[in-house]
C-alpha cells in the first residue's frame, strides 16, 4: 500500500535554529514528490517538486532533497514567518494524477 | 503564475439547501482538477478527480450524488454540495494541474458551515 509518513508531527524552533523535516514514503513507481506550505485557514502553497533521487531544490531558507526512500526539507536560520504546516505529497504510478499526502509537520518559530 | 481561485471563500447555509463552490485556474489551462476536504488539524482528503469534459472520478466513500462535480472548461470546475447537512461542514479545497506538468496548484479554500 502506498504510504507517506512525515516526522516530527510538530516542531518548535528558536529563530535562527536550523532543522530538518522528514518525509518517508513507500510507493510503487514514484512519479514526483511535492512539498507544500499551509497557513491556518488557507490552501496549500506550492514549494517544490522533486522527481528523482539525488535531486535538490532551494528557495530562500528552504532546501528540499530526495532519496529513494525519503525527502528532507531543510530550514536554515528560520524566522517567525516560516511558522506553518509543511505538507509532503507523492504522486505514484498506481495513483495516476492524484497525490498521496502525509499528515504534515507543524512548525513554530519563536523570536 | 499558477494561480487558482475559489469562490466563495466562506459560506453559511441552512440544512437541506445546496451550495455551489467554484474553482478557477486564472493563468493556465487545467485539464485535471481535484477536490479535497480538510478537517481541523488533519491533512487533505481527496474527494474526487475531474477531467475537463468527462465525468468525475470519486474516491471510495464519497457520495457522487451528494457532491456533484462539473468541469465544463479548462479553467473552471464546480463542486455542488446537495441537500447539505451539518456533518458536511468542512474546509473544501480545490487544486488544478497545469497541462503537461505534474504539479498541482491549490486554491485558497472554501469554509462551509451548515446550520
Amino acid at each position: 500500500e502506498d504510504q507517506v509518513t512525515q516526522s516530527p508531527e510538530a516542531l518548535r524552533l528558536q529563530e535562527g535554529e536550523s532543522s530538518s523535516l522528514n518525509c518517508s514514503y513507500t510507493v510503487s513507481g514514484l512519479r514526483g514528490l511535492f512539498w507544500y506550505r499551509q497557513d491556518p485557514g488557507k490552501g496549500p502553497e506550492f514549494l517544490f517538486t522533486l522527481y528523482s533521487a539525488g535531486e535538490e531544490k532551494e528557495k530562500e531558507r528552504l532546501k528540499a532533497t530526495l532519496t529513494k526512500k525519503e525527502s528532507f526539507l531543510h530550514i536554515t536560520a528560520p524566522k517567525p514567518e516560516d511558522s506553518a504546516t509543511y505538507l509532503c505529497a507523492v504522486q505514484a504510478g498506481s495513483t495516476g494524477t492524484a497525490l498521496i499526502f502525509g499528515k504534515g509537520t507543524t512548525l513554530s518559530v519563536s523570536s | 503564475g499558477a494561480v487558482v481561485s475559489q469562490h466563495p471563500s466562506w459560506v453559511i447555509c441552512k440544512s437541506g439547501t445546496s451550495v455551489k463552490i467554484e474553482c478557477r485556474s486564472l493563468d493556465f489551462q487545467a485539464t485535471t482538477m481535484f477536490w479535497y476536504r480538510q478537517f481541523p488539524k488533519q491533512s487533505l482528503m481527496l474527494m474526487a478527480t475531474s477531467n475537463e469534459g468527462s465525468k468525475a472520478t470519486y474516491e471510495q466513500g464519497v457520495e457522487k450524488d451528494k457532491f456533484l462535480i462539473n468541469h465544463a472548461s479548462l479553467t473552471l470546475s464546480t463542486l455542488t454540495v446537495t441537500s447539505a447537512h451539518p456533518e458536511d461542514s468542512s474546509f473544501y479545497i480545490c487544486s488544478a494541474r497545469d497541462s503537461g506538468l505534474e504539479t498541482q496548484y491549490f486554491g485558497p479554500g472554501t469554509r462551509l458551515l451548515v446550520l
